[in-house]
């Protein structure tokens, strides 16, 4: 049963404009949620966390929205550049984050075309 | 400061063997945890260690253990290898710190074929 899904596998987008990846989760016990982005060969690296007691998070171009009435939450990137080409992972945790069992989703892949 | 390291980066090995994997974390980081990435599952979660001891633990089976050194390296072990152990076994490590402050820093991985 997965908990967390991101049901895009891939998502193109021209550069300069925004990009939006999406996640879902359904354990209602989740209340820190992370993305983190991975390029070939290389491993996952942090991009941007939210707290369950917040609804927007935002770190220069990336902004994290959640809405838990939805179990939804969205990463917002403005504006996209072509090194934002990636996987992008949303992972969901309990216990206020205090804890590295990450659930993740099974990944977006995001091409920025020049 | 050096990141995290795994060791060896990729391995083949065939059905019925066992392997050993090997993480450095990085200097000051007494948490360290291994996840399994396989194509369409993405990454799932198997065992953490902190302090030497195993706190957390993933729906994997018992084929699949773990152990944390003094010096807060780790190692993970896959015995009896099946094909389906074919994976990229990801390493992360972290600073024990307040809620929410848990960011894991990944290594590259160890890419592991069973043929």
């Amino acid at each position: 049963d997965q908990q967390v899904k991101q049901n895009s596998p891939s998502l193109s987008v021209q550069e300069g404009r925004i990009s939006i990846l999406n996640c879902d989760y359904t354990n209602s016990m989740f209340d820190y949620f992370l993305w983190y982005k991975k390029y070939p060969a290389e491993g996952p690296t942090f991009l941007i966390s939210i707290s369950s007691i917040k609804d927007k998070n935002e770190d220069g171009r990336f902004t994290v929205f959640l809405n838990k009435s939805a179990k939804h939450l969205s990463l917002h990137i403005v504006p996209s550049q072509p090194g934002d080409s990636a996987v992008y992972f949303c992972a969901a945790t309990g216990v206020g984050g205090a804890t590295n069992k990450l659930i993740f989703g099974t990944g977006t892949l995001l091409a920025v075309q020049p | 400061k050096a990141g995290v390291t795994q060791t060896p980066r990729y391995l083949i090995k065939t059905r019925g063997q066992q392997v050993t994997l090997s993480c450095s974390p990085i200097s000051g980081h007494r948490s360290v945890s291994w996840y399994q990435q396989t194509p369409g599952q993405g990454l799932q979660f198997l065992f953490e260690y902190f302090s030497e001891t195993q706190r957390n633990k993933g729906n994997f089976p018992g084929r699949f253990s773990g152990r944390q050194f003094s010096n807060s390296r780790s190692e993970m072990n896959v015995s009896t290898l099946e094909l389906g152990d074919s994976a990229l076994y990801l390493c992360a490590s972290s600073l024990q710190g307040a809620p929410g402050a848990n960011v894991l820093t990944f290594g590259a991985g160890s890419r592991l074929t069973v043929l």
